[in-house]
């Protein structure tokens, strides 16, 4: 069984700032992790994602996340937030013999303020 | 190339109607998943279609619920009588079927809410 527990449902950030999305994820075999974001009356686009090679990912519009086997954690960053970051964001596990069929977290909701 | 398109976009139905969400897949995607989000909660797995056979369907919440996928093509989830707590969002993804370690694309999704 495979679990993702993301920490806070909303974050707050002034633009420029550090953005940290925090996702904790639990899974009895080598997962494959994921990081979607959903803007406003769009669909689920993935940022990027882990699937067993480099453990510092980095995706589109400057996030990174790095794998933490010791930590089970995925942490989602972005250096310097921008207000068209501003969406709800997504972690996500799955098994790397089915990457499409995965277990979400509740969803954190980003915020960034001028 | 196309994306994955949902069909419709939202609905509003009374409890106890009957709605059809309707998914078209990436062309010569043969993996077809469904998720849904109730409640602003995770979003949940449903099933899974490999062409046009269920291969898991370990997600659907019960029997008023009926996906089809007939002929491997397009997908659509049936929803019959409609309860209200039916109400949140439906997600549809795919990916092709020799690229299982490989994510798949979602779809805007469709916004269903049960009055």
């Amino acid at each position: 069984a495979q679990s993702v527990t993301q920490l806070g449902s909303h974050v707050s950030v002034s633009e420029g700032a550090l953005v940290l999305l925090r996702c904790n994820y639990s899974s009895s075999v080598p997962p494959y992790l994921f990081w979607y974001v959903q803007y406003p009356n769009q669909g689920l686009q993935l940022l990027l994602k882990y699937t067993s090679a480099a453990t510092l990912v980095k995706g589109i519009n400057g996030f990174e996340a790095e794998f933490k086997k010791s930590e089970t954690s995925f942490h989602l960053t972005k250096p310097s937030a921008h207000m068209s970051d501003a969406a709800e964001y997504f972690c996500a596990v799955s098994e790397s013999t089915n990457a499409g069929k995965s277990t979400f977290g509740d969803g954190t909701t980003l915020t960034v303020k001028p | 190339e196309a994306g994955v398109t949902q069909f419709p976009s939202h609905s509003v139905i009374e409890k106890g109607q009957t709605v059809t969400l309707r998914c078209d897949p990436i062309s010569g995607h043969d993996n077809l998943y469904w998720y849904r989000r109730v409640m602003g909660k995770e979003i949940k797995f449903l099933l899974h279609f490999v062409k046009e056979s269920k291969q898991d369907e370990s997600g659907m919440p019960n029997n008023r619920f009926l996906a089809e996928r007939t002929g491997g093509t397009y997908s659509t989830l049936k929803v019959q009588p409609a309860e209200l707590e039916d109400s949140g969002v439906y997600f549809c993804a795919s990916s092709q079927l020799k690229r299982l370690r490989t994510e798949a694309f979602f779809g805007q999704g469709t916004r269903l809410t049960v009055v």
